[in-house]
């Protein structure tokens, strides 16, 4: 099956840092990679569509500029979050699809951010 | 706009007993619907998927769901739930034909099988 995973699983930063979340698919080319938020006891709210070497499509109430993404190639997608404060702290998902795949994506093991 | 709402948030149930939980979705059109377990510490993996067809779709694990159309649900069902049943589920829907359109979730239900 689809593999994708994602890189660091946790990370723990101070407020004010930045933090780069990778997502990679580990055996297919994703043209697509959405990133999802979880907050506890909540739904996954999407944030932002990517689509390999164009920009990604943010969705209403998500900062652009605070959480940066690249998608610079078929297989690695990037989640900047940058300037962290505490209100980031959250688990972030990314799936991703590939030409193959039809509408069915493949979900990453999360990582787990916390901003002190 | 797509919306997909669970009806139970916990739920909990002895082992052996039979498990059902309620899925439904608002769109006027042709949709895709998923079922999304995520267990403790892991990733989410998917349970079963419906595109067309039957519409009792069997999943992993003994699992399996009913689209009822007319009812815009998938419920989801196991006659006999066991403790590593134990996780989060989520329903999720996007457009037929959607081309990159994501899948909106559900939020969530959580099941707890006791022993």
């Amino acid at each position: 099956g689809a593999v994708v995973s994602q890189h660091p699983s946790r990370v723990i930063c101070k407020s004010g840092t930045s933090v780069k979340i990778e997502c990679r698919s580990l055996d297919f080319q994703a043209t697509t990679m959405f990133w999802y938020r979880q907050f506890p006891k909540k739904s996954l709210m999407l944030m932002a569509t990517s689509n390999e070497g164009s920009k990604a499509t943010y969705e209403q109430g998500v900062e652009k500029d605070k959480f940066l993404i690249n998608h610079a190639s078929l297989t690695l997608s990037t989640l900047t979050v940058t300037s962290a404060h505490p209100e980031d702290s959250s688990f972030y998902i990314c799936s991703a699809k590939g030409w193959t795949s039809g509408t069915e994506q493949f979900f990453g093991p999360g990582t787990r951010l916390t901003v002190l | 706009a797509q919306s997909v709402s669970q009806h139970n948030h916990h739920v909990i149930l002895s082992e052996a007993a039979s498990l059902e939980l309620g899925c439904n979705y608002s769109y006027g059109g042709t949709v895709n619907l998923f079922w999304y377990v995520q267990y403790p510490g892991q990733h989410l993996q998917l349970l079963l998927k419906y595109f067309s067809g039957d519409p009792l779709v069997k999943g992993i694990k003994g699992f399996e769901a009913e689209f009822i159309k007319s009812k815009f649900s998938f419920n989801l069902r196991k006659p006999s739930v066991q403790w590593s049943d134990t996780a989060e589920y989520f329903c999720a829907v996007n457009p037929q034909n959607s081309g990159n359109t994501p899948l909106v979730f559900g939020k969530g239900t959580r099941l707890s099988v006791i022993a």
